[in-house]
């Protein structure tokens, strides 16, 4: 029940194009999801979070859908660029009940190509 | 703001040696700090939690007299593998939290890459 299903597992997109990643979650008891982007070598980043209450959040061009009902949210990179070739990790957390681990999907490698 | 900063960036070194990570919230204090695991092209694994003062939370399957966990204060978490063995190679990043409750959200290092020989 603690598992966070990420998909595609590998995803290349044409420069100009949108990259989508989703995400599924069990836990009900999850209220804040958050993505992740990871370059070779380094840390991941958050990037952008939403919590349930909304079903959208847009930050730049970046955008995550949620859909609470069916315990999905999902990435939405506009005009992807070269540079937003990354590993992305979706994540869940239960931060009302004070539990702060977070658990993470198993990534997805996003290749932007020129 | 929130940068966390780790330390060494590499490390390698003969089987049977014991290294120490560290991690370092540079321009907050964290009362909350986590260590992760992640072998190449998979995910983060949660390894262990720590609360400044107190011992360590660790998850299942981790073995505490391995992987030792200190919390000393609010701005430095370290990890010491002891008696590393080449299976230890791995990346390890560490992750800081500023509060328990409320949006602030985890900040991470930019990871230990430890190679084993």
């Amino acid at each position: 029940q603690q598992q966070v299903k990420q998909s595609p597992q590998s995803l290349i997109v044409q420069k100009g194009g949108i990259s989508i990643i989703n995400c599924a979650y069990e836990n009900t008891a999850f209220d804040y999801f958050p993505w992740y982007q990871q370059f070779p070598g380094k840390g991941p980043a958050l990037l952008i979070a939403i919590r349930p209450d909304v079903s959208e959040k847009k930050e730049g061009r970046f955008t995550i859908s949620f859909n609470k009902s069916a315990k999905q949210f999902s990435l939405h990179i506009m005009d992807s660029q070269p540079g937003d070739s990354a590993t992305y990790f979706c994540a869940s957390q239960e931060r009302n009940t004070g539990f702060q681990k977070l658990v993470f999907g198993t990534g997805t490698r996003l290749l932007v190509s020129p | 703001g929130a940068v966390v900063s780790q330390h060494p960036s590499r490390v390698i070194c003969k089987s049977g040696t014991s290294v120490k990570i560290e991690c370092r919230s540079l321009d907050f204090q964290a009362t909350t700090m986590f260590w992760y695991r992640q072998f190449p092209k998979q995910s983060l694994m949660l390894m262990a939690t720590s609360n400044e003062g107190s011992k360590a939370t660790y998850e299942q399957g981790v073995e505490k007299d391995k992987f030792l966990i200190n919390h000393a204060s609010l701005t430095l978490s370290t990890l010491t593998v002891t008696s590393a063995h080449p299976e230890d190679s791995s990346f390890y990043i560490c992750s800081a939290l500023t509060d328990s409750l409320g949006d602030q959200p985890q900040h991470f290092g930019d990871g230990t890459r430890l190679s084993i020989l």
